[in-house]
């Protein structure tokens, strides 16, 4: 299965700022997701990202707060944008290769706090 | 949408135990995965389900796609101190977007 780099690994931003997430596979893969998962809490998805256009944002999530770029088959970032202390979280990016390539894989994530 | 249920939240128990958990969907599934993620790492595939009524082992672990295609188990045999963490089921209907259970807390006592 892909591996994936994901960085920074943790960060302590400003509230007003932004955050640029990176996420490199180390192979082409079909599916890009963003994730993000709260102190103690399951992962809720954020956004599909696609390859070459825009992403598919979850309800609750929009674009302007989480812009997401994938320009090719192996890299994707994820921005968070104007952060206030409710979007310190853990924040991973997964990627698939195919649809029964072996499940998901996970970066080991972004720990964000914003104070 | 689809509703992911994973029971037990938590387990206490002693080295050498079994343990089991279990995922239920108010929707059939075509995959189920099982994860488990250490603090401070990201979740690592354990056993990936993809056939009802698949049971399917990894070392000390099993797991099974229910028949109805809405339900799943774990199993840990033999549970040494590594087996802690937090261990998710996720599926998805087709392909695409994977829904997470809440987490099953493990932790195990010498």
């Amino acid at each position: 299965s892909a591996v994936i780099s994901q960085k920074p690994s943790r960060d302590i931003c400003q509230r007003g700022t932004s955050l640029t997430i990176q996420c490199q596979v180390d192979s082409q893969v079909t599916m890009m997701f963003w994730y993000r998962q709260q102190p103690g809490q399951s992962l809720t998805l954020i956004a599909t990202a696609n390859q070459g256009s825009e992403a598919t944002y979850e309800s609750g999530f929009v674009i302007d707060k989480f812009p997401i770029s994938r320009p090719n088959l192996t890299f994707s970032t994820l921005t968070v944008s104007n952060m206030s202390p409710e979007d310190s979280s853990i924040y991973l990016c997964s990627a698939a290769g195919s649809a029964e390539a072996n499940g998901y894989t996970f970066g080991s994530g972004t720990r964000l706090t914003v104070v | 949408g689809q509703q992911l249920n994973q029971s037990p939240q938590s387990m206490f128990i002693q080295e050498g135990e079994d343990v089991s958990m279990n995922c239920t969907s108010s929707s059939i599934f075509n995959t189920w995965l099982w994860y488990k993620q250490d603090p401070g790492e990201g979740p690592v595939l354990l056993i990936a389900l993809y056939k009802a009524g698949e049971l399917t082992s990894n070392g000390r672990l099993t797991a099974q796609f229910g028949i109805t295609r809405k339900d799943s188990f774990l199993n840990i045999s033999a549970s040494i101190p590594s087996d802690v963490g937090i261990y998710f089921c996720a599926g998805h209907g087709s392909w695409g977007k994977l829904q997470f259970g809440a987490g099953t807390q493990v932790v195990v006592t010498p």
